[in-house]
């Protein structure tokens, strides 16, 4: 089955830098790639998410690409706050709506 | 804001005995999932359901037993509980495959 890797587990950036975070998939089949934040204590959000009809998507702060080729996709936060700090999760679906997840990346905003 | 409510909060259990999950969603949603969530090993599924009486095997079923009696809800059944499920419960629903998911608040499960 589907299987996605997060490939950092922490990230500690200055605050007003930008953060990445990669993840990769093995499913060619997957077509669909959310990214979820999770604040401490809290449940998760939906933060941004991306199609295999495109490689690049914005939202104010958020950029995420998607690399068909290399099955790889990435979440970048750009001029990060404080209020960043959280546990972030990618994740991928097929058209069956079995949404597996990656391990998370704590990210950390230093003021 | 999408509603996914789950009950109990909390849940302190012997091992060997018999729990259920409880998970309703009101926003019509057609698709519903049974994660944990545990250290080291991010959010796993359970199992999933697209509609009332449908039910999907996830990637972590052994020892879970799953339910979905109408739209709005979705039941999780540990029969014989132990210590290794002892974990952080998320219950999510979603209007349709590959649509935005939400979860609930989390229920904390211990096995003692």
């Amino acid at each position: 089955g589907e299987k996605v890797e997060q490939h950092e587990s922490t990230l500690s950036v200055r605050e007003g830098d930008s953060a990445v975070i990669n993840c990769t998939y093995t499913d060619t089949a997957s077509s669909y790639f959310p990214w979820y934040k999770q604040e401490a204590g809290k449940s998760l959000h939906f933060v941004i998410d991306i199609r295999s009809n495109v490689d690049r998507k914005q939202s104010q702060r958020l950029i995420v690409l998607l690399d068909k080729k290399a099955k790889r996709f990435s979440l970048h936060i750009t001029a990060t706050q404080p209020e960043d700090s959280a546990i972030y999760f990618c994740a991928a679906s097929m058209d069956t709506g079995k949404l597996i997840f990656g391990l998370g990346t704590t990210l950390q905003v230093q003021p | 804001e999408a509603a996914v409510t789950q009950s109990p909060r909390n849940k302190v259990t012997v091992t060997g005995g018999n729990v259920t999950l409880s998970c309703r969603q009101t926003n019509s949603h057609n698709y519903m999932y049974w994660y944990r969530q545990d250290t080291g090993h991010g959010l796993r599924l359970i199992h999933y359901s697209y509609g009332a009486g449908n039910l999907q095997i996830g990637d972590v079923p052994d020892g879970y037993k799953a339910t979905r009696t109408t739209q709005e809800d979705f039941f999780l059944l540990l029969e014989l509980a132990s210590p290794s499920q002892t974990s952080l419960y998320f219950c999510a629903s979603s209007g349709g495959a590959n649509t935005e998911v939400f979860f609930g608040k989390g229920t904390r499960l211990t096995v003692v």
